[in-house]
């Protein structure tokens, strides 16, 4: 089955370290995105990659990190430099830019 | 600035109670307006694009409708598992072309 996978579906982080989420889609599209979802807001962008090798920041980018090096893979990292990294995460991707997204089913972080 | 609006915040319905989501937006140049159903702890789900004022597409219970200034999902004869939050996004003309989302409506159909 075509779609996007998100792994894990929780995710645990001490303060001060670094993890990784990953977003992994095989629906063959060109560009990959990164939401984050908090109660009572929208999902706001941190990242988006329109092909492999580019990807561009957000509206929230600060304390975020991603790759593209792959056409189905765009990880995220968070950093220890994201004050408030405890969210929602939301992976989506589209066949470009200018064409709807669909999302994976998330990844939840919370620090502890 | 772009912006998007969703009202009510939460909506309870009886089963079989017909009513309306509304997504009020301000955008430079509207390239699409989208809506979504999210169910608790999932990804949000494609349900409709509309492009141009007076357009209106269909799925099942659910018709989206768009003017120049707003769109309307109506929910006809709900059931309980239509309950979820709703969410709608706008996209708008420019180099990123990226989605602004609403804080969504949370329906709750009660049986």
């Amino acid at each position: 089955d075509g779609g996007i996978t998100q792994s894990p579906k929780y995710l645990f982080r001490k303060e001060g370290q670094n993890v990784t989420l990953s977003c992994e889609q095989n629906l063959n599209h060109d560009a990959m995105y990164w939401y984050r979802q908090d109660p009572g807001q929208g999902l706001r962008l941190i990242y988006y990659s329109q092909i492999v090798n580019d990807f561009q920041k957000g509206d929230i980018a600060e304390g975020y990190s991603v790759s593209r090096e792959k056409k189905e893979s765009f990880p995220l990292t968070v950093t220890s430099a994201q004050k408030n990294p405890t969210a929602f995460y939301l992976c989506a991707s589209s066949i470009t830019l200018q064409q709807v997204a669909f999302f994976g089913q998330g990844t939840r972080l919370t620090v502890v | 600035e772009d912006q998007v609006t969703q009202s009510p915040e939460a909506l309870r319905l009886q089963e079989g109670e017909s009513s309306s989501l509304n997504c009020s937006y301000t955008v430079s140049g509207l390239r699409g307006l989208f809506w979504y159903r999210q169910d608790p702890g999932k990804g949000p789900e494609f349900l409709f694009t509309l492009y141009s004022a007076g357009e209106e597409k269909e799925k099942e219970r659910l018709k989206a409708t768009l003017t120049k200034k707003e769109s309307f999902l109506h929910i006809t004869a709900p059931k309980p598992e239509d309950s979820a939050t709703y969410l709608c996004a706008v996209q708008a003309s420019g180099a990123t072309n990226k989605l602004i989302f609403g804080t969504g409506t949370l329906l709750a159909v009660q049986p």
